[in-house]
């Protein structure tokens, strides 16, 4: 009965892969979000998604896409992946402004 | 850039003692202020959370905020060794989109 599920956990892929990374929660949370957490263990925002609408798109390259299908999902497909995208990416969720709830992470590592 | 600011530390403590972790933020208009922990490999979790100017109790754990000083802190009383993580303050301007600002982390050991 884990409450925000990410899949996979360990993401170890070559330069120049596409790969993506799927989120779910059960808490019934009508927002959803992506976070980078780099090798300095700095969390920072990526992406945010209201009832399936994008809300927050912070600076991040184009070749990161992420995509909710309903409130509950929210997947991130990385296209053409660099040497620099070998992070922690966390899936977090909330309803109404209240706390946010992190899924466990997938430690992407890239050859 | 709205910032939030923490010592990296470490910050070493003795089993038992007050352990004190400090955060500022630059943004006035911050309404909502969050502790988080993480266990080395593992992700954020959520221990304390404060609206108000004042303190809120919650079991060892005090959250203090200070809005005209732009602080929040986090006390830990009768550290344990358990506790020994890493801590993130946060911070948000409230609203329902709830975007969420991090600091860098303190480093937190207690030894026994």
């Amino acid at each position: 009965d884990t409450a925000v599920s990410q899949t996979p956990k360990y993401l170890v892929t070559q330069m120049g892969n596409d790969k993506s990374i799927k989120c779910e929660q059960n808490l019934g949370h009508d927002t959803m979000y992506w976070y980078k957490q780099d090798s300095k263990k700095f969390l920072k925002i990526m992406f945010s998604y209201n009832n399936k609408e994008l809300i927050i798109n912070e600076t991040v390259p184009n070749r990161f896409s992420p995509k909710s299908p309903d409130k509950a999902h929210l997947n991130l497909h990385i296209n053409s992946l660099e040497l620099g995208d070998s992070a922690v990416y966390f899936c977090a969720s909330s309803q109404d402004g209240k706390p946010q709830h992190f899924g466990d992470g997938t430690r992407l590592s890239i050859l | 850039q709205k910032e939030v600011e923490q010592n990296s530390g470490p910050l070493s403590v003795p089993e038992g003692a007050i352990a004190s972790l400090n955060c500022t933020y630059s943004d006035r208009g911050s309404q909502s202020f969050f502790w988080y922990r993480q266990y080395s490999g593992k992700s954020p979790e959520l221990i304390m959370f404060i609206y108000s100017n004042g303190d809120k109790e919650d079991g060892r754990f005090t959250a203090q905020l200070n809005k005209a000083s732009q602080y929040v802190s986090l006390l830990i009383r009768d550290s344990q060794p358990s506790d020994s993580a890493t801590y993130l303050c946060a911070v948000s301007r409230g609203s329902t989109l709830g975007r969420l600002y991090f600091g860098r982390g303190t480093q937190l050991t207690v030894w026994p």
